[in-house]
């Protein structure tokens, strides 16, 4: 089955560490890829996307992502975070062979920020 | 400009009960879907609408289960005979036409729902 996998839920760090957060899908042919923060207390809000072109991808906030096909992931990167940081934080795939733009989630990051 | 809106954003039912969830998109947005999330866990796709017409349903885990978007514009999500494991957060997302931002969703704050 078709499915997204996100590991280490909960992810506890210390201000100006580096952040990488894992993003494997099982998806196969042309896919969409999304990263989602939720910060506490707010809604979803989309912090970057890949369609196609440069596999680095550079979001807000100084995040940035990377695909690699042949690994099928799409992982999450911030060479160092802030308090601010501190949110939940999900991968998303749209897989059009698959109909329409439904999107598919990973379970989640629960990251903590230390100040 | 306004985002996506959904209320109420907070609902209690008792085991049973109907509910009626509903969602305002953004303006001029074609595309409407909705995701459950339950604790814990990532949104699961439900359903989607292109404009009043509904295209997937396949989500829906029971005929308990029902939405519509008769002018194209606000959805409703309704679940009638409400059941504990219906206990979740219910989220909006809607998307713009024939951009490249197409396949980029734009999601509301959600409605809670427990049933007790």
């Amino acid at each position: 089955a078709q499915s997204v996998s996100q590991h280490n839920h909960h992810v506890i760090l210390s201000e100006a560490a580096s952040l990488e957060l894992g993003c494997n899908y099982s998806y196969g042919g042309t896919v969409n890829l999304f990263w989602y923060v939720q910060y506490p207390g707010q809604h979803l809000q989309l912090l970057l996307k890949y369609f196609s072109g440069d596999p680095l991808v550079k979001g807000i906030k100084g995040f940035e992502a990377e695909f690699i096909k042949s690994k099928f992931s799409f992982n999450l990167r911030k060479p160092s975070v802030q308090w601010s940081d501190t949110a939940e934080y999900f991968c998303a795939v749209n897989a059009p062979r698959y109909g329409n733009n439904r999107l598919a989630f990973g379970k989640g990051n629960q990251v903590v920020v230390i100040p | 400009g306004a985002g996506v809106s959904q209320s109420p954003r907070y609902k209690v039912a008792k085991r049973g009960q109907d509910v009626a969830l509903r969602c305002d998109p953004i303006s001029g947005h074609v595309s409407l879907f909705w995701y459950q999330q339950a604790l814990g866990q990532g949104p699961e796709f439900l359903t989607y609408f292109q404009n009043e017409a509904q295209l997937d349903k396949s989500g829906l885990p029971s005929d308990r289960f029902f939405a519509e978007r008769p002018e194209g514009s606000v959805s409703t999500l309704k679940i009638q005979r409400t059941q504990q494991e219906d206990s979740a957060v219910y989220l909006c997302a809607s998307s713009p036409p024939g951009t490249s931002d197409t396949d980029t969703q734009y999601f509301g704050p959600g409605t809670r729902l427990t049933v007790l």
